[in-house]
Order: structure tokens, then sequence, then C-alpha cells
């Protein structure tokens, strides 16, 4: 089974509306972590967002907001007021630490954000 | 700290050549992790290590590949022989300790195989 699934190969937005990215993952953990990337047409990774499994409160950062539902083991990035320059692949991440006491990072298959003008 | 550091950042080689990707994390890290990113699979972990230990390699996708961290400050991928479905982009990422924290990357390597 994946660990984490993005259902969403691409989207659409127009430039200054929201637009929310879809993430589910999969683990027994009590104790995991979920991050947001952005990695644009150049390349580079960009981290944007962290959830700790005990935070209670949704993440935010700038106009980044995760949108934690552990019941559904949904972590959905929203990004409100799109611009020009957020077109790029999003990828949700998941660190978890199993049974073994080490700790590994799964990325899912990311989504491609177009926001057009 | 001048961030993790991959080296090359393009090659270009020959099927069959052997060839060698370079990482240095930050400074402090325990964890280095090496991904391959190809538009097929996405970001796929081939190899971690914690304190330069190796403790997950079950994503290698075949013998031809090995990697090997002598020190914290400094890994290595090998591909040997290269075969054109090698061709991928090749990220080493690095992360401070066991908690859940963000990871780190380096610009990545694009390898192309012919």
């Amino acid at each position: 089974a994946q660990k984490i699934t993005q259902t969403q190969p691409g989207m659409f937005v127009q430039e200054k509306e929201a637009v929310t990215l879809d993430c589910t993952y999969d683990t027994s953990d009590q104790s995991y972590g979920l991050f947001w990337y952005k990695q644009p047409s150049s390349g580079e990774m960009i981290f944007l967002i962290y959830q700790g499994s005990y935070d209670e409160q949704n993440a935010t950062e700038g106009r980044y907001s995760l949108n934690f539902q552990k019941a559904r083991k949904s972590a959905n990035l929203v990004i409100s007021a799109s611009q020009l320059g957020d077109s790029a692949m999003y990828f949700c991440a998941m660190r978890e630490t199993g049974n073994s006491g080490y700790s590994t990072l799964t990325f899912g298959k990311g989504t491609m954000l177009l926001v057009s003008p | 700290d001048a961030g993790v550091i991959q080296s090359p950042r393009h090659e270009v080689t020959e099927m069959g050549q052997e060839v060698t990707l370079r990482c240095k994390p930050i400074s402090g890290h325990d964890y280095l992790f090496w991904y391959r990113q190809t538009m097929m699979r996405g970001l796929e972990l081939l190899i971690y290590f914690n304190n330069n230990v190796p403790i997950d390699d079950s994503g290698m996708p075949e013998d031809r590949f090995s990697a090997k961290m002598p020190n914290a400050s400094f890994s290595t991928l090998k591909i040997q022989p290269s075969e054109p479905r090698d061709s991928a982009v090749y990220f080493c990422a690095s992360t401070p300790g066991r908690g859940n924290t963000e990871a780190f990357f380096g610009q990545g390597t694009r390898l192309t195989v012919v």
C-alpha cells in the first residue's frame, strides 16, 4: 500500500483564487510528521509547511495552510490567493519512525499546479 | 551553512560506464537520504543513513547501485554499470536528528545515460 497518496495529477486555478491539493497518508505510528514541498520548473525542492501528528492546530505559513484531519488521515494543502509563481509540482511527504526506531521520509507522486492569469 | 551540496549537477555518460554521484550534507545532520526522481515513479527513496550507517537500502533498484557514507560530511551513490533506464534526477537530503523535522535537499544531479 502506498504511504502517501496524492490523487490529483494536475490542478488548474485562476490567479487570486484559493486551491486545495489533496494528500492522504497511511501509518500506524502515533507520532509522525507531514510536510509539503514545492518543486518549480527549475527543479529545486522547497519546503513549505509542516504539521506534527500531535499538533491540535492546523499549520499555517503565510498563504499556505495545512488542513489536517487526523481521523481521516488527510493533510491537504490550501494555497490562498494563488499567484502565477505558484505554478509548480507539489509533493506531500511523511516522516515516521516505525518499529525500527529509525526515521524515514516518504513522498507522494506529486500534483502539478498551474495558475492562469 | 551552504546547505546540502551535490555534485555534479549534470552528468552524461555512456551505457556501461560507472557513475558516481556525491553529496555533502548539512553539518550536524544525523540523517542522509538518497532519492531518485522520474516522471513515471516520482520521488523514490533509494537508501538512507543514520550517523553514517546505512539503515534501509530496500529502495535500491538493483545490485548495480551502491551507496556509502564514509564520514558525516560525505556520501556517494554509485551506479556500475549504468544503463539508459537509470536516467533520472538524483537528490540527496539531510535532516537534523530523528524528530519530525524537515529534510533539506540538495540541488540534485541530472543523470543521462546514453
